[in-house]
């Protein structure tokens, strides 16, 4: 049963306008959130994290909203730019801070 | 900073064969290392956490007959797929988490094997 979801497993968006990703998860207890990017052949880059005492963190184009009431977490990345195009997991804790568990991934495609 | 590699980043072997895959964290101390394995498509599954010095934790289902994992220091942990088949044919990853920051941790590039 996963713990984190991301049900779409894909979204194209065109060049400057805003992409947004979500996430779902199922345990309340889970405190700490991250997004990470993940090119073909690579291995994923951490993008932005949140911690369960903020509903909003924020980095350059990249911001990331947390709704505990509703376990859903969401990466807004405004504008969106080319080279913006590939697969961004949800991750969180587990168990404590040693294992990460992600979610299923969704493919981001930026247009011109 | 936080530069993690692996080695090879591909290789091709037969079936009963073993394979090494090597993880090294290249600008920081990692005490903690872990191995994720990737099918195509899915998501990253954790195999196991392995702390310098002592023994992996495997994940549930996981056989640690068939993947040994040693972290014997710092910067270096290795992971052996013995007596390798066409089903351990995956993409392999490692991470490294710097000593002192409980949440980050910082990825490898990947390996991708091929059992033919």
């Amino acid at each position: 049963d996963q713990q984190v979801k991301q049900n779409s497993p894909s979204l194209s968006v065109q060049e400057g306008r805003i992409s947004i990703l979500n996430c779902d998860y199922t345990n309340s207890m889970f405190d700490y959130f991250l997004w990470y990017k993940k090119y073909p052949a690579e291995g994923p880059t951490f993008l932005i994290s949140i911690s369960s005492i903020k509903d909003k963190n924020e980095d350059g184009r990249f911001t990331v909203f947390l709704n505990k009431s509703a376990k859903h977490l969401s990466l807004h990345i405004v504008p969106s730019q080319p080279g913006d195009s590939a697969v961004y997991f949800c991750a969180t804790f587990s168990g404590g801070y040693n294992k990460l568990i992600f979610g299923a991934g969704t493919r981001l495609a930026v247009h011109p | 900073g936080a530069v993690v590699s692996q080695h090879p980043s591909w290789v091709i072997c037969k079936s009963g064969t073993s394979v090494k895959i090597e993880c090294r964290s290249l600008d920081f101390q990692a005490t903690t290392m872990f191995w994720y394995r990737q099918f195509p498509k899915q998501s990253l599954m954790l195999m196991a956490t392995s702390n310098e010095g002592s023994k992996a934790t495997y994940e549930q289902g996981v056989e640690k007959d068939k993947f040994l994992i040693n972290h014997a220091s710092l910067t270096l942990s290795t992971l052996t797929v013995t007596s390798a088949h066409p089903e351990d044919s995956s993409f392999y990853i490692c991470s490294a988490r710097d000593h002192g920051r409980a949440y980050e941790q910082y990825f490898g590039p990947g390996t991708r094997l091929t059992v033919t």
